[in-house]
C-alpha cells in the first residue's frame, strides 16, 4: 500500500541532544514537507522540499535541519539550537491534487 | 503568496444536522487547488478532499462536499448528517509557492467542531 511513514510515534529528547524524525513516502510524489504543530494551534511550516538535493526554509526553520538525498525520503533533525523543540511533528508529500500526511512524531523534551 | 482564511475558530452543532464550515483564499494563480483535512484527537491529519479551480462541478466525497464559489474565493465544506466521530479540527490548505518556485503547503489557522448528541 502507498503512503507516508513517520518515525518513531513518540520520542523523547534529552536537553542539548540532537535527534532524527524519519518520514518516508512510497507515493512518488516530488514535493516534501515537515509542519510543527503545538498543542491547541494550527500547522507552522519547518522545511519544504521540491526535488531530490533541494530543500527550502519554511516559516519556523531555526534549529532545525533537513537532507533530500533520496525521492523518498526527507528526514528532520531538531539540534540542541531548538529552544523549545517539545511538539508534535508532521511529515507531508503532495503532487498534483494529492497531499497526504504521515501520522506524526510526537517530540518531548526531558 | 497564497493565503488561506478559516475564521471559525469552534464551532458547535448538533448530531444528524449539516454543518458548514468557511474557508476563504488569496492567489493569484489561475490554477490552482484546495484541499481539506481532518485531524482528530490522535493527531493525524486525514485528506477528506479536493477541488480543482477548473473542476467544472463542486467536489463532493460520502457526506462531504465543497460550496466552491471562484468569484468569491471561497471553499466551504459542507458535512452533512453529523455524526458524533465528525469532532475534530478541521483544516483548508492549498499548493502555493515558496523560494525559488519550491511547492509548498499552506494551510489556514483550523476549525474546532464539536458534534453534541
Amino acid at each position: 500500500d502507498g503512503g507516508i511513514t513517520q518515525s518513531p510515534k513518540y520520542l523523547f529528547r534529552k536537553e542539548g541532544q540532537n535527534v532524527t524524525l524519519s518520514c518516508e513516502q512510497n507515493l512518488n510524489h516530488d514535493a516534501m514537507y515537515w509542519y510543527r504543530q503545538d498543542p491547541g494551534q494550527g500547522l507552522r511550516l519547518i522545511y519544504y522540499s521540491q526535488i531530490v538535493n533541494d530543500f527550502q526554509k519554511g516559516d519556523i526553520a531555526e534549529g532545525y535541519s533537513v537532507s533530500r538525498e533520496k525521492k523518498e525520503s526527507f528526514p528532520l533533525t531538531v539540534t540542541s539550537a531548538q529552544k523549545n523543540p517539545t511538539a508534535f511533528y508532521l511529515c507531508a508529500s503532495s503532487i498534483r491534487s494529492e497531499a497526504f500526511f504521515g501520522q506524526g512524531t510526537r517530540l518531548t523534551v526531558v | 503568496a497564497q493565503k488561506i482564511t478559516q475564521t471559525q475558530p469552534g464551532m458547535f452543532v448538533q448530531e444528524k444536522e449539516a454543518v458548514t464550515l468557511d474557508c476563504t483564499y488569496d492567489t493569484s494563480d489561475q490554477s490552482y487547488g484546495l484541499f481539506w483535512y481532518k485531524q482528530p484527537s490522535s493527531g493525524e491529519m486525514i485528506f477528506l478532499i479536493y477541488q480543482g479551480s477548473y473542476d467544472e462541478q463542486n467536489a463532493t466525497e460520502g457526506r462531504y462536499s465543497l460550496n466552491f464559489q471562484k468569484a468569491r474565493k471561497s471553499a466551504n465544506l459542507v458535512i452533512s448528517a453529523s455524526q458524533l466521530g465528525d469532532s475534530a479540527m478541521y483544516f483548508c490548505a492549498m499548493p502555493g509557492r515558496g523560494i525559488q518556485g519550491a511547492q509548498k503547503l499552506v494551510f489556514g489557522q483550523g476549525t474546532r467542531l464539536t458534534i453534541n448528541p
